[in-house]
C-alpha cells in the first residue's frame, strides 16, 4: 500500500521569506500523480499543485514549485515571498495512475501546519 | 473544476442517532469519495461512492456505519450511524473525472459533526 509522510508538523516562516515543506511517499508504482493541497481554516481543501511522476520538470505555479526528486521518493513544496494567506494545513497526496477504481482514490499525509509571521 | 454543494455544513447531534449528508455537485463525475478528518487529523478515506452499486469501503469502515447512496453521476449522500462522541468529526466529500478535468480532485466544503 502507498504511505505518505510529511515529517515537519509544523513550520513558521516570515512574511516574504521562503520556505520549504517536506513530503516523501512510499510506492511500488512507476505512475502517479503526487499533489498539494492546502486547508486554511475555512476547511475548504485548494490544490496548490500537481506533480505527474512520468515529467521530470518540476511543477510550478506562480510562488509555488516543487522539487520532484522520483529515485529518492521525495516531493518537497516550496513557497516563495510569503504571504500572510499562505498559513494553513498543507497536505502532501499520492495518487496511483493505473486503471481500477481503488487506484483514483488519493492517499494523504497528516499535515503541516504552516505559520507565516507578519 | 467542478462545484460541490455538501449539506449540512455543520451539525450537532444527540448519541445513538444517525445524521445523512448530501454531496451534489453541478456536473457528472466519474468518482466520488467520502472521507473523514479527525480533529486535527489528516483526512481518511472512508469509501468510494459507486454509482448504481454497493460502495467500495476501506480497512475500518463498514457498510452499517456508514451507509453511502450514490443514485446519480451528480449526487450522493453519507449516513453516519448510531453516532457515539467517536464519530465527532469533519466529513468531506470529493469529487474526480470531471468532462474537463480528469485527474483534478474537488473537495466539499465539508460538514463538522459533533456527537453529545
Amino acid at each position: 500500500a502507498q504511505t505518505v509522510t510529511q515529517s515537519q508538523p509544523e513550520m513558521s516562516v516570515q512574511e516574504a521569506e521562503t520556505v520549504t515543506l517536506s513530503c516523501t511517499y512510499d510506492t511500488s508504482e512507476s505512475d502517479y500523480y503526487l499533489f498539494w493541497y492546502k486547508q486554511p481554516p475555512s476547511r475548504q481543501m485548494i490544490l496548490v499543485i500537481r506533480q505527474e511522476a512520468y515529467k521530470q520538470q518540476n511543477a510550478t505555479e506562480n510562488r509555488f514549485s516543487v522539487n520532484f526528486q522520483k529515485a529518492a521518493k521525495s516531493f518537497s513544496l516550496k513557497i516563495s515571498d510569503s504571504q500572510l494567506g499562505d498559513a494553513a494545513m498543507y497536505f502532501c497526496a499520492y495518487r496511483g495512475l493505473n486503471s481500477g477504481g481503488s487506484n483514483y482514490k488519493l492517499t494523504f499525509g497528516k499535515g503541516t501546519l504552516l505559520t507565516v509571521n507578519p | 473544476s467542478a462545484v460541490i454543494s455538501q449539506k449540512p455544513s455543520r451539525d450537532i447531534c444527540q448519541r445513538g442517532t444517525s445524521l445523512t449528508i448530501q454531496c451534489q455537485v453541478d456536473s457528472q463525475v466519474t468518482m466520488m469519495f467520502w472521507y473523514r478528518q479527525q480533529p486535527g487529523q489528516s483526512l481518511t478515506l472512508i469509501a468510494t461512492a459507486n454509482q448504481g452499486s454497493e460502495a467500495t469501503y476501506e480497512s475500518g469502515f463498514v457498510i452499517d456505519k456508514f451507509p453511502i447512496s450514490r443514485p446519480n453521476l451528480t449526487f450522493s449522500t453519507l449516513t453516519v450511524s448510531n453516532m457515539s462522541p467517536e464519530d465527532s468529526s469533519i466529513y468531506l466529500c470529493s469529487v474526480t473525472g470531471t468532462a474537463t478535468n480528469n485527474y483534478g480532485y474537488t473537495f466539499g466544503s465539508g460538514t463538522r459533526l459533533t456527537v453529545v
